[in-house]
């Protein structure tokens, strides 16, 4: 079974480009969520998504982030324009329908895609 | 609101030493708590977790964590250090907001010879 899969591993940007992040969760795994680690600092969440409909957006940073997920399942995360502070890795994850409380925290996460900022 | 820490953001041990990682939780509600490994270049991997079961809980690699709700704590040891053990660990707690994991900052963990 195919793990998260997180597409770049690596961007490289400057101060006001765009940049997509596109996450492919594991297959049947109604649950996708965004985290991001700055450096230096605890990985904080971002966003969860159930299926195709966000569930919790309340770690956005601001309204240059943008997180979709088309049809229930990959997800894209948009920064436009791009700050130095957006400098970090951002982590995907995936988990299953919850039958039990814990299972929606049992999750499976990405390799992460490192952005830097110039 | 939910937080957990973890003390020490890096640990060196001895190869076959005892290793010990230190998480404590603050929660209004008991929590679901969980380690993750974080080998180079690659995501982060469940080690173990707790969901009240429990109090001893037994991961892979041969980790386990201990449960304490009057110390608020979730350590997660190991009898014997392996060089392969050597990665970044990541304690984190669910339960107050469906979904939502609330990690701590993290401890690399150095094995040496």
């Amino acid at each position: 079974e195919a793990g998260v899969t997180q597409f770049p591993s690596h961007s490289v940007i400057e101060k006001g480009q765009t940049v997509t992040l596109r996450c492919d969760p594991i297959s049947g795994h109604d649950n996708l969520y965004w985290y991001r680690r700055v450096m230096g600092k605890e990985i904080k969440f971002l966003l969860h998504f159930v299926k195709e409909s966000k569930q919790d957006e309340s770690g956005m940073p601001n309204n240059r982030f943008l997180a979709e997920r088309t049809g229930g399942t990959y997800s894209t995360l948009k920064v436009q324009p791009a700050e130095l502070e957006d400098s970090g890795v951002y982590f995907c994850a995936s988990s299953q329908e919850a039958l039990q409380g814990y299972e929606a925290y049992e999750q499976y996460f990405g390799p992460g895609t490192r952005l830097t900022v110039t | 609101a939910q937080s957990v820490t973890q003390l020490g953001s890096h640990v060196s041990v001895s190869e076959g030493a005892l290793v010990l990682l230190r998480c404590n939780y603050s929660s209004s509600v008991p929590p679901y708590l969980f380690w993750y490994v974080q080998y180079p270049n690659q995501g982060l991997q469940l080690l173990l977790k707790y969901t009240s079961a429990a109090t001893l809980v037994k991961g892979i690699n041969g980790f386990e964590a201990e449960f304490k709700k009057s110390e608020t704590s979730f350590h997660l040891t190991k009898p014997s250090a392996h060089m392969s053990d050597a990665a970044e660990y990541f304690c984190a707690a669910g339960g107050t907001s469906y979904g939502k994991l609330t990690f701590g900052q993290g401890t690399i963990l150095t094995v040496h010879p």
